[in-house]
């Protein structure tokens, strides 16, 4: 079974202030893992992935995450927040060995204030 | 245009009453899902299509069903509306590939009174 967890409901910074949204996993075997950014009114928008390589994932809009298997952490960054960022941010995890079924977080809204 | 197109993008029905929500895509891809987003328990998976003619239940499928009319479109019914099936519903696509990501539409926001 795969599972995600993204500890915090909510994560508040001021703009131009480092940003972290934390992420946790759990998968039988070897994780593929995403991130998704969703917009009011919008749908789910992807930012990066983790397949393999290079533990630092860079994405789009400046993110970025790091892949850490010992702590089964995929947590994303961005070194200078951007109020345009506020926003509820999805962590996604799929078993490699698995059909692809996406096992997604509860979210974190992220506000970015003044 | 959207490459997932959801429609309709706000409903408002009566308990009781048979609704069907509709995808259609142009990516070309095999692979279909429908989602439910509730808050605080992010995106959960209700059906799943790999072609026309392989349709899945996924995590909480009671209550809904699906048809795969073609390769780009992908339906939700719910034969008969209960009010703790209001919830942002969204349909997305991918490739093959699990490496693939997830293109989704823009969502339908369902209101059962």
């Amino acid at each position: 079974a795969q599972s995600v967890a993204q500890p915090e409901d909510q994560v508040n910074v001021a703009e131009g202030n480092p940003l972290t949204v934390k992420c946790t996993y759990s998968v039988s075997g070897n994780p593929y893992l995403f991130w998704y950014v969703q917009y009011p009114n919008r749908g789910l928008q992807f930012l990066l992935k983790y397949i393999t390589g290079d533990n630092l994932v860079k994405g789009s809009y400046g993110f970025e995450a790091e892949f850490n298997k010992s702590q089964t952490s995929f947590h994303l960054k961005k070194p200078s927040a951007l109020v345009s960022d506020s926003a509820l941010y999805f962590c996604a995890v799929r078993d490699i060995g698995s059909w692809g079924k996406l096992q997604f977080g509860a979210g974190t809204q992220v506000v970015v204030t003044p | 245009d959207a490459d997932v197109t959801q429609t309709p993008r706000n409903r408002i029905t009566k308990t009781g009453k048979r609704i069907m929500l509709e995808c259609s895509q142009t990516k070309g891809h095999d692979r279909m899902y429908w989602y439910r987003q509730d808050p605080g328990l992010g995106l959960r998976l209700i059906y799943y299509s790999f072609d026309v003619k392989d349709i899945n239940k996924g995590e909480i499928s009671d209550g809904y069903s699906v048809s795969r009319q073609a390769q780009a479109k992908f339906s939700l019914s719910l034969e008969s509306a209960i009010p703790n099936q209001t919830a942002l519903y969204f349909c997305a696509t991918s490739g093959g590939d699990p490496k693939n990501i997830q293109y989704f539409g823009a969502g339908t926001r369902l209101s059962v009174l």
